[in-house]
């Protein structure tokens, strides 16, 4: 079975300052994909990054960015620049790849990021 | 925008009531999901229908349906709602390929009592 692990329930961090999120993973699959999504206090989930196992080089977008290591099935999510409206629940997700077609998303625990000023 | 929008944002019902929770989404998505939000338990999928009429089991369906007749619209529905449903329910779109990006709705939290 497919599995998502974030150890970490609650984090948090100063203004300014860089925190990283870890996530791993269990799956025998080669081919896979992984999301960082988050989850504002009240307010919608959205998609923060996403990595396509394939792909060695670690995605990246503006202050967010992950460190993947495939090996070690881990995933983690780095936040530079820590701003206010990153506070947050953060949940890392993983997607099985078959052929033309994909699994469904499983979801890990979540990690509680506040940003303190 | 996208724009993926709940019926209730908050709703109350008694044990053993019929509950339907709505959702729309506005991008021409064929894909829809719906999953439940649990304190340390994360997210888990419920049901999801990839075109109209069509649905499979996520995780955790017992004691769940849900209907598409409208490519639009996905509901889910509680046929006698227990005290264990008790719980957040998030709906979620996306395009065809599912690694695509899923957007979500701002949510339904759900009180059985």
């Amino acid at each position: 079975a497919q599995t998502v692990t974030q150890s970490q329930p609650e984090m948090s961090v100063q203004e300014a300052e860089t925190v990283t999120l870890s996530c791993t993973y269990d799956t025998s699959e080669n081919n896979y994909y992984l999301f960082w999504y988050k989850q504002p206090p009240s307010r919608q989930m959205i998609l923060v990054i996403r990595q396509e196992a394939y792909k060695q080089q670690n995605a990246t977008e503006n202050r967010f960015s992950v460190n993947f290591q495939k090996a070690a099935k881990s995933f983690s999510l780095k936040i530079s620049d820590s701003q206010l409206g990153d506070t947050a629940m953060y949940f890392c997700a993983f997607m099985i790849r078959y052929g033309g077609s994909q699994g469904n998303l499983i979801f890990g625990k979540g990690t509680k990021l506040s940003v303190k000023p | 925008d996208v724009k993926v929008t709940q019926s209730s944002r908050y709703l109350v019902k008694r044990t053993g009531e019929k509950v339907f929770l709505e959702c729309v989404q506005d991008m021409d998505h064929e894909n829809m999901f719906w999953y439940r939000q649990d304190p340390g338990l994360g997210l888990r999928l419920i049901y999801f229908s990839y075109d109209v009429k069509m649905k499979e089991k996520g995780d955790i369906p017992e004691g769940y349906s849900v209907s598409r007749e409208k490519k639009e619209r996905f509901s889910l529905i509680l046929e006698s709602a227990s005290t264990n449903q008790t719980s957040m329910y998030l709906c979620a779109s996306n395009f065809w390929g599912r690694a695509n990006e899923q957007y979500f709705g701002p949510g339904t939290r759900l009180t059985v009592t």
